[in-house]
């Protein structure tokens, strides 16, 4: 089974950029890869953010965009804010089967 | 309002049986395909197993294969999650998650459940 790789924490300033990226052990990712990525706050669901590589979703600020950056899927969050300290998950399709990424612990610092 | 409702967790003993249930509302549900993620206690998510809208179609963990069983009543906007031979390592809150389409392959989690918390106890 593949394996997904995310750095397992990051710091970021208040109003400052980060990216947070999604690796995996079978090459690049692709779009056929489906890349989605997952926020979830202590105590919470997770809650589905940006879908198909930069697809957000209804609720996602424009604040959150995804893409793919080289050989990995990429989140990246500009003008980042207190609320969005929590734990990232980034999610890759190998034909039906879903394969998660260790997460990354976001501190909003 | 897109809603999904897991209930059936509990403590159970190694090599015990446990279904899992996910009641869902304000959606098509016959259109989306559905998939159970599990967390065990403070670690990462887990794709668990998935079906396809219909049912005709499913995927399961190689950590579940041959010990889960998912299923799916269209008519009463169930999905299931039959689990026997359970193991400590199963220990975990189940989240129930629907897809944006039928498929499960192609289609992204869209909403996501509160969960249920599932302990075995060896």
């Amino acid at each position: 089974q593949a394996v997904v790789t995310q750095e397992p924490s990051l710091t970021v300033s208040p109003g400052g950029t980060v990216t947070l990226t999604c690796d995996s052990s079978t090459g690049a990712v692709t779009s056929g890869h489906y890349p989605c990525w997952f926020q979830q706050k202590p105590g919470q669901a997770p809650r589905t953010l940006i879908y198909d590589v930069g697809n957000r979703h209804s609720w996602t600020p424009a604040r959150f965009t995804g893409s793919l950056l080289g050989d990995k899927a990429a989140l990246t969050l500009s003008g980042a804010q207190p609320d969005d300290e929590a734990d990232y998950y980034c999610l890759l399709s190998y034909n039906g089967a879903r394969v998660f990424g260790g997460g990354t612990k976001l501190t909003v610092l | 309002e897109v809603r999904l409702l897991e209930s059936g967790g509990s403590l159970v003993q190694s090599g015990g049986s446990l279904r899992l249930s996910c009641v869902a509302s304000g959606f098509t549900f016959g259109s989306c395909a559905m998939s159970w993620v599990r967390q065990a206690p403070g670690k990462g998510l887990e794709s668990v197993s998935s079906i396809s809208g219909s049912g005709s179609s499913t995927y399961y963990a190689d950590s579940v294969v041959g010990r889960f069983t998912v299923s799916r009543d269209n008519f009463d906007n169930t999905l299931y999650l039959q689990m026997t031979s359970l193991r400590a390592e199963d220990t975990a809150v189940y989240y129930c998650a629907n897809h944006f389409g039928n498929t499960y392959i192609y289609d992204a989690l869209d909403i996501w459940g509160q969960g249920t918390m599932v302990t075995v106890s060896s």
